[in-house]
This record gives structure tokens, C-alpha cells and sequence, in this order.
């Protein structure tokens, strides 16, 4: 397809478990964000790379959560020991261009819900 | 901090009217502005965005408006749908690449 694919829809995990999200960016996108959208809410940043370089990770709310792209395409957020505040959805957006101040726009994917029983 | 808000968390229309959302945004030096729909249950689906050294930017159906003396950015739409019926988020890039949104508006239309 053409747009960004985020990878399961939908994760039920119970408190303690370990999950992992898989975003599949726009090809020849280079830059990747990882955002956090709680219920009612608007995306908050958690995460940003150019590349395979994690430029920043300024938005990741503990060192529970830990997010890779080890080959500048497919990236993963893995969150360690969910707990129920992670309950949230988890989208992923791509841009074209490479550059950190870039007016690009990023396009998402369709998120995965994520709830910690 | 920096924030961005919306006016008005709720808004009903009826079909063929014309909408307005209004946003607000604190950062004077953000240069990037974008407008999200998202559909329940989907991601937020890109809409128009303006660059700060511009006042108006039309599509289709869809106008933004930007006011930097008051920090306030808006969308119209023209002869609203009922597929218009979305939450809608304006965003803001501060030079930083990473976005900022407000918490959102639902935009419901009445056939």
C-alpha cells in the first residue's frame, strides 16, 4: 500500500507484559515519528528519527519505553512492564524529507490500540 | 509551555452550512501550521497546512486562515457533509520537526 502501516491494530497485554508496535513507514521516507494519543486527546511526540539515527527521544515517558529502526525503514516501539497508564493509541507518521526543521508534511498511520489490563 | 488549544471541544452543523474551527497556539516563533480530521478509530488524515509567511490558504472546500499578531489559526469548510463529521486537530511545528496539537474539535453535521 501507500500510506503508513501500523502493525497489530489492536494489543490487549496484561500489567507486567512486554508488547511490541511495528510501523512501516511510507517508502523512501526518511523521518519517522512515534506518537502517544490518549483517550479525548491530541497525539503527544514521543520519538523521532532520521534514518535509522534517533535524533530525539525527548517524548518517551519513562525508560520503560525504547523505540528502534535499525535499518532506516520498519521501526518498533517496544514498551517493557506495561503498566495501565500506557493504555493509549500508538501512531506512527512518516515525512519525506530529512532535514530536523523541516516544514514537511508527516502523514500517519492508523495506529494501534493498546490496553493494559 | 507551549500549548495549542481549540476554542470549542464540540461543534454542530447543519448539511450544506458553512464550518469554522478556531485554534489557538502560544509559540510566536512556530513557523508550520497543519489541520488533521481524524475519523474514529483511524489516524489523523492530513487536510491543508499554512507556513507563517502566509495569512490565507485555500483547498478544496477547505480554507485556513492564520492570524500571527493574535496567535490564532482557523479552518473553514465550505457546504459542510456529513463525511465531514470528524474530531479535528490543528497542529503546530515549532522548528523542531516533532508536531504539537491541540486536544481537539468534534465536528458533527446534521443531514
Amino acid at each position: 500500500g501507500a500510506g503508513v502501516s501500523q502493525s497489530p491494530r489492536y494489543k490487549v497485554a496484561k500489567r507486567g507484559q512486554d508488547v511490541a508496535l511495528r510501523c512501516d513507514p511510507i517508502s523512501g521516507h526518511v523521518s519517522l515519528f512515534w506518537y502517544q494519543q490518549a483517550l479525548g486527546q491530541g497525539p503527544e511526540f514521543l520519538t523521532y528519527f532520521q534514518n535509522e539515527a534517533q535524533l530525539d527521544k525527548s517524548g518517551l515517558p519513562s525508560d520503560r519505553f525504547f523505540a528502534e529502526r535499525p535499518e532506516g525503514s520498519v521501526s518498533t516501539l517496544k514498551i517493557q512492564r506495561t503498566q495501565q497508564e500506557d493504555s493509549a493509541v500508538y501512531l506512527c507518521a512518516s515525512s519525506l524529507a530529512g532535514r530536523w526543521s523541516s516544514q514537511e508534511t508527516q502523514y500517519f498511520g492508523p495506529g494501534t490500540r493498546l490496553l493494559v489490563l | 509551555g507551549e500549548s495549542v488549544g481549540l476554542h470549542l471541544p464540540t461543534l454542530s452543523v447543519q448539511e450544506g452550512d458553512n464550518s469554522i474551527i478556531n485554534c489557538a497556539y502560544s509559540n510566536s516563533a512556530s513557523d508550520y501550521f497543519i489541520w488533521y480530521k481524524q475519523e474514529s478509530g483511524k489516524g489523523p488524515q492530513f487536510i491543508i497546512d499554512i507556513r507563517s509567511n502566509m495569512d490565507k490558504r485555500q483547498g478544496q472546500r477547505v480554507t485556513v486562515l492564520l492570524n500571527k499578531t493574535v496567535k490564532h489559526l482557523s479552518l473553514q469548510i465550505a457546504a459542510t457533509q456529513p463525511g465531514d463529521s470528524a474530531v479535528y486537530f490543528c497542529a503546530e511545528n515549532n522548528r523542531g520537526g516533532k508536531l504539537i496539537f491541540g486536544q481537539g474539535t468534534e465536528l458533527s453535521v446534521k443531514p
